[in-house]
């Protein structure tokens, strides 16, 4: 299986900031890298697609980008509201698998 | 707009068998071109990819996990269920379905539903 190591494990941040989440996996995908937020008893929401494609609906102000091993997911201005569990998930080969999430506080 | 609903019992006996599932609206199960998927999330942990199932029937399963479960349609019903076999603590949960979407590069899972709790407990 491939593994998804996403650091930091959690995070504080105040409204304002500019936040960068990474995620790496063990081997090559390409550009096959999801990020989802999970808010605490909901379902995991689609944030981006394909690395860099932005899903309906998501603010601009979540932008994810990198290929091959190295990723990132950046939120340019936080909002109160984007408190949550972040996950990237590689969906390049079965089974799709996950990282370990990276908790943000506001 | 798809919507995904999960339905179950909530609590399971050791070594029992456990039956979810998964009722689906806005699309057609049987005909539609997704792959339907089941995850499920211990208490406090990460997500973990359990398998999925096509619109023609065709299954995968997760190698990592035990195989002790399968997932299944009834497009009578637009509904697609996971059973899991001989469960044990270590099947509490809660579990998610999900479409997987996709373009012609990429797949992801972009409709969920609620999730629902399942605690095996004698």
């Amino acid at each position: 299986d491939i593994q998804m190591t996403q650091s930091p494990s959690s995070l504080s941040a105040s409204v304002g900031d500019r936040v960068t989440i990474t995620c790496r996996a063990s081997q090559n995908i390409n550009t096959h890298l999801n990020w989802f937020q999970q808010k605490s008893g909901k379902a995991p929401k689609l944030l981006i697609f394909g690395s860099s494609n932005l899903h309906a609906g998501v603010p601009s102000r979540y932008s994810g980008s990198g290929t091959g091993t190295d990723f990132t997911l950046t939120i340019s201005s936080l909002q109160f509201e984007d408190f949550g569990t972040y996950y990237c998930q590689q969906s390049y080969a079965n089974p799709y698998t996950f990282g370990q999430g990276t908790k943000l506080d506001i | 707009q798809v919507q995904l609903q999960e339905s179950g019992p909530g609590l399971v006996k050791p070594s029992e068998t456990l039956s979810l599932t998964c009722s689906v609206s806005g699309a057609s199960i049987g005909t539609d071109d997704f792959y339907w998927n089941w995850f499920r999330q211990p208490p406090g942990k990460g997500l973990e990819f359990m398998g999925n199932i096509y619109y023609n029937g065709k299954t995968y399963y997760n190698p990592s996990l035990e195989s002790h479960f399968t997932i299944s349609l009834d497009t009578s019903k637009n509904q697609f269920s996971l059973r899991l076999n001989s469960v044990t603590a270590a099947d509490t949960a809660v579990y998610y379905c999900a479409r997987l979407g996709h373009t012609i590069d990429w797949y992801y899972s972009d409709f969920w539903g609620q999730g629902t709790l399942v605690t095996v407990s004698s």
